[in-house]
Parts: C-alpha cells; sequence; structure tokens
C-alpha cells in the first residue's frame, strides 16, 4: 500500500522568508499524483499545488513550488515570502493513477509564521 | 457555484446512539470520499464510492456504514460499533482526470460523543 510520510510536525517561519515542508512517499506505480492541501484554521481544505508524475517540470502556483524527485520519491513544498495567512496545517497526499486508488495523506505538518 | 455541502458543522452523539453525517455535491463527480481527522493522524480513509451504488472500505471501516442511492449524496453512518467516534469528518468528490482533476472537500462536521 501507498504511504506518504511528513517527518516534520511542526514548521516555524518569519514573514517573508522562505520555508520547505518535506513529504515522502511510498509507491512501485511509475503514474500517480502529489498534492499539498492547507488546511487552516476554519479546517477547509484548500488546493495549494498538484504535480503530475510524468511531468518533469516542478509545479509552481505564484508563492508556493514544489521540488519533484521521482527517484527519490520525493516531493516538498517551498513558500516563498511568506505571509501570516499562511501559517495552516500542510499535507502532502498522493493517488495512484491504476485503478480506483483513492487520497492517501501525510500526517502533515503546522506552520507556524512569526511576525 | 458547484460544490460539496456537509451538515451538520457540530453534532452530538449519545452512547449507543447512530448517527448519520450528511454530505451533497452538485459538481457531477463520480467518486466521493468520507476520512476522519484526529490530532497528530492526518486525514485517514474510511469509505469511498467509484459509482452510484457502489462502494469500498477504507483503511478505518469498522463501525461505518455508507450508502450511494444517488450520484450527489454519500452519506456516513456512524454507528454504536465505533468506538471513539469522536473526530472531525470530511467528505470529499474527485473529478474526472484532466486539465482540472482535482479533489474536491466539503467543510467538515464535528461529532462529539456525550
Amino acid at each position: 500500500a501507498q504511504t506518504v510520510t511528513q517527518s516534520q510536525p511542526e514548521m516555524s517561519v518569519q514573514e517573508a522568508e522562505t520555508v520547505t515542508l518535506s513529504c515522502t512517499y511510498d509507491t512501485s506505480e511509475s503514474d500517480y499524483y502529489l498534492f499539498w492541501y492547507k488546511q487552516p484554521p476554519s479546517r477547509q481544505m484548500i488546493l495549494v499545488i498538484r504535480q503530475e508524475a510524468y511531468k518533469q517540470q516542478n509545479a509552481t502556483e505564484n508563492r508556493f513550488s514544489v521540488n519533484f524527485q521521482k527517484a527519490a520519491k520525493s516531493f516538498s513544498l517551498k513558500i516563498s515570502d511568506s505571509q501570516l495567512g499562511d501559517a495552516a496545517m500542510y499535507f502532502c497526499a498522493y493517488r495512484g493513477n491504476s485503478g480506483n486508488t483513492p487520497l492517501v495523506f501525510g500526517k502533515g505538518t503546522r506552520l507556524s509564521v512569526i511576525a | 457555484d458547484g460544490g460539496i455541502t456537509q451538515s451538520p458543522k457540530y453534532l452530538f452523539r449519545k452512547e449507543g446512539q447512530n448517527v448519520t453525517l450528511s454530505c451533497e455535491q452538485n459538481l457531477n463527480h463520480d467518486a466521493m470520499y468520507w476520512y476522519r481527522q484526529d490530532p497528530g493522524q492526518g486525514l485517514r480513509l474510511i469509505y469511498y464510492s467509484q459509482i452510484v451504488n457502489d462502494f469500498q472500505k477504507g483503511d478505518i471501516a469498522e463501525g461505518y456504514s455508507v450508502s450511494r442511492e444517488k450520484k450527489e449524496s454519500f452519506p456516513l453512518t456512524v454507528t454504536s460499533a465505533q468506538k471513539n467516534p469522536t473526530a472531525f469528518y470530511l467528505c470529499a468528490s474527485r473529478s474526472a482526470p484532466g486539465i482540472n482533476y482535482g479533489y474536491t472537500f466539503g467543510s467538515g462536521t464535528r461529532l462529539t460523543v456525550v
């Protein structure tokens, strides 16, 4: 079964600085999707970024970018110019592209932003 | 606007009582999911459904039941067999593969045993 590991339960960053959240996953599939979700105190899940495994180019969405290392099964999230509104739980998630596999989540990283 | 509606937002259950959490979507998505969230545990899959009248158990299905009689609706029943039901429950649906491929989540239901 696929597993997703987020090794940093908590992280903090100074406002306007850059922070990187780590994620590794275990799979035997070659084609899959990876996601980062943000969950603010409202608990609404918000998609931050998505990466298709067949794309070598790292996905970018404004201040958010990923470092996707397929061979190493690593999918880290970089947040640049951190803002107070970035404070939240961040979840890494995996979905295989075969059959009916559901979305599998890591345990999350709580990010604090210090003014 | 299309989206997923979960109700109620807060739910209190007495010991030994069954309760049903509602999840409705108007996104025309085939696949729907129920996740349970506990502190430090991330989101764990309870049940999922790919099409109407079909569903599969997830990692923690014991003590829960679901139905999928309509494409739009995927209610979750927390039975008295679930020994520790206090948690935050999230429903999600998935779009078909394509340029906008992804998951949409409801706003959740907080269930507390009293």
